[in-house]
């Protein structure tokens, strides 16, 4: 079975540059999950996803921040502008069962973002 | 506020040494308890869960984890460490529903060989 992937796995640009974050969740999963990784820390969610509508947004900076889920499988996240402190790992995370369920999480390697 | 607290940032062991990781949480209600783990260049995956029954819990790669209700704790424990558990370990909270799970801040252990 196929993993969580995302893409890509690095990205380094300039503060002010827009740039985009892309994650295919494991085949089934309705539940799509971003999360914040700053260095030293835990996984902190930006954005939960149930099919296509945005569940749980209320930790994403709307300001630059927006996410999308067209179709309910795939989803973008997008920083526009980025900030040097958006610098993080952005996580992709899928579950079986959000909703009614443990929700158990399957996570994809992370997307490791350096704004200069 | 729902938080989970993990009293070390850092272990180091020698191998065969045991192993405890401590775990607090403060949520409200029921709640499913995780420790997922992250080797050196790899994703974030599951050791092991609790979401109802035997507060004991038993993961991959022989750890285990108690779920201890009064102290609100899920401390994570392995009798014999090996050089490859080198990882860092998170525990998480989630309640009914497992809409959204909180994360601690992760312990570093490095195991010596």
């Amino acid at each position: 079975e196929a993993g969580v992937v995302q893409s890509p796995r690095y990205k380094i640009i300039e503060k002010k540059q827009p740039v985009a974050f892309w994650c295919n969740p494991i085949s089934g999963h309705n539940t799509l999950y971003w999360y914040l990784q700053n260095l030293g820390q835990g996984p902190e969610l930006l954005i939960r996803y149930e099919n296509e509508e945005a569940v749980d947004d209320s930790q994403l900076p709307k300001d630059r921040f927006s996410a999308e889920r067209l179709k309910g499988v795939d989803s973008t996240l997008k920083i526009q502008p980025a900030e040097l402190g958006d610098s993080a790992v952005y996580l992709c995370a899928s579950s079986l069962d959000g909703t009614g369920g443990t929700g158990e999480l399957f996570f994809g390697e992370g997307s490791r973002l350096t704004v200069l | 506020a729902q938080s989970v607290s993990q009293h070390n940032h850092h272990v180091i062991l020698s191998e065969a040494a045991s192993l405890e990781l401590g775990c607090n949480y403060s949520y409200g209600g029921t709640v499913n308890l995780f420790w997922y783990v992250q080797y050196p260049g790899q994703h974030l995956q599951l050791l092991l869960k609790y979401f109802s029954g035997d507060p004991l819990v038993k993961g991959i790669k022989g750890f285990e984890a108690e779920f201890i209700k009064s102290k609100f704790s899920f401390n994570l424990r392995k009798p014999s460490v090996q050089w490859s558990d080198t990882a860092e370990y998170f525990c998480a909270v989630n309640g009914p529903g497992g809409f959204k799970t909180i994360f601690g801040a992760g312990t570093r252990l490095f195991v010596k060989a």
